[in-house]
């Protein structure tokens, strides 16, 4: 299964944009990309997904390296309520998803 | 976006005792189901995915006998912990998607915590 590489932890302060990396340099060509955000004790909840162009949502952004070797999810504006864990996923022709370990977001006030 | 809801949030029960957990996609038709485990502080592990009507592909070192799992139908698969044991306390999510190209949605989760 291809790996994704993310920083453990990043800080930003309320009201200000937050771009969140990640590294997938072993993605296959059929692997979309998949940004999912987790609170303690709840379930994973959808973000964004993309292939190869940049996709915008309400929730976010998602830029797309063009060797699709590296992503960055973008919060347009963070809030206190966007402090999660964020995942970013490649999900296979079988539509498996291999989590990572995922980057700590915290918003300070 | 699409529901996809866990019975029970939480559960404990005795160590040897079998516990079942229900995931449901409320509002669309899921062709494929995933089972996930997260202990504390650390990320999903993929456990098994299910297809309708087919049995669960389960990933290395997840035993087949001692996590039964169903798929009887496009809205619905359990989960049995079969002889739980205090190492199988953790939080189990499952996932549901309507299609291999399509969003996959997660469950809230159940606790379970064997004593």
């Amino acid at each position: 299964d291809a790996k994704t590489t993310q920083p453990n932890s990043m800080e930003s302060n309320e009201e200000e944009p937050v771009h969140l990396p990640c590294n997938h340099s072993t993605i296959s060509g059929t692997d979309y990309i998949h940004w999912y955000r987790q609170l303690p004790s709840q379930g994973p909840e959808y973000v964004i997904h993309g292939l190869t162009s940049n996709v915008n949502n309400r929730m976010a952004s998602l830029a797309i390296a063009e060797d699709r070797k590296s992503s960055t999810l973008i919060l347009h504006r963070a809030t206190l309520r966007d402090a999660a864990v964020y995942y970013c996923i490649l999900r296979d022709v079988a539509g498996k998803s291999t989590f990572g370990d995922g980057t700590t977001l915290t918003v300070k006030p | 976006g699409a529901v996809v809801s866990q019975h029970p949030s939480w559960v404990i029960c005795k160590s040897g005792t079998s516990v079942k957990i229900e995931c449901r996609s409320l509002d669309f038709q899921a062709t494929t189901m995933f089972w996930y485990r997260q202990f504390p502080k650390q990320s999903l592990m993929l456990m098994a995915t299910s297809n309708e009507g087919s049995k669960a592909t389960y990933e290395q070192g997840v035993e087949k006998d001692k996590f039964l799992i169903n798929h009887a139908s496009l809205t619905l698969s359990t989960l049995t912990v079969t002889s739980a044991h205090p190492e199988d306390s953790s939080f189990y999510i499952c996932s549901a998607t309507a299609g291999r190209w399509d969003t996959q949605y997660f469950g809230p989760g159940t606790r379970l915590t064997v004593l």
